[in-house]
């Protein structure tokens, strides 16, 4: 158990439709990243938040959006969902992800999102 | 832009055995981190073990070693004493250290046959 928990486990919804998936960061970790894992384009970064603000953007379409609370959990909002949105969402976090203090990330068990 | 490329899609080794899996990376930069995580069917993301760049000295954690050749921009994972146990999908990882964002390779899947 890495510390990090995500809700739900599964979701599975039809195309058009929102879904919002949760995540707990371990105990003092200030940092959250989210990934989305899929068959064709594998392991991708997407976002990350430090300790409430945006601080790296990856491959995230605009139809995706986050945001870190104060209480240190994140949120990933996916809206208009297609098929290809069909994935595994993962978050991880770590200690800092200040610049320059990179720390190594303890990833939660995933968000399998399944879109019909 | 950095990149990071493993090779073999898949191996194998016989339990007991040693086994190497091959990571090649691609970067500007000259501080950076090195990861491998594991991947089992259970689909749980495990950190395996970390090398920093600016260290000369392989990482290494119990049965888990890795071959850091910064030059060649390298960075394999020896597994000895292969158990049924270590079965998974193994990614080699590359962290921008300025952002903390991980680049992923495309993952190398590890049969351990008894």
């Amino acid at each position: 158990d890495s510390g990090v928990t995500q809700t739900p486990k599964h979701l599975i919804t039809a195309t058009g439709q929102r879904v919002t998936l949760r995540c707990s960061p371990r105990s003092g970790d200030l940092s959250v990243y989210w990934y989305q894992q899929s068959l064709d384009q594998g392991l991708q970064f997407l976002i990350q938040y430090y300790n409430g603000e945006e601080r790296a953007k990856g491959n995230i379409l605009e139809r995706f959006s986050a945001q870190q609370f104060p209480d240190l959990h994140s949120e990933l909002n996916l809206s208009s969902l297609e098929l290809g949105d069909s994935a595994l969402y993962f978050c991880a976090s770590s200690v800092d992800g200040d610049r320059g203090k990179s720390g190594e990330q303890y990833f939660g068990p995933g968000t399998r999102l399944t879109v019909t | 832009a950095q990149t990071v490329t493993q090779s073999q899609p898949e191996m194998s080794v016989q339990e007991a055995e040693t086994v190497t899996l091959s990571c090649t990376y691609d970067t500007s930069e000259s501080d950076y981190y090195l990861f491998w995580y594991k991947q089992p069917p259970s689909r749980q993301m495990i950190l395996v073990i970390r090398q920093e760049a600016y260290k000369q000295q392989n990482a290494t954690e119990n049965r888990f070693s890795v071959n850091f050749q910064k030059a060649a921009k390298s960075f394999s994972l020896k597994i000895s004493d292969s158990q049924l146990g270590d079965a998974a999908m193994y990614f080699c990882a590359y962290q921008v250290k300025s952002t903390g964002k991980l680049i992923f390779g495309q993952g190398t899947t590890l049969q351990v046959k008894p």
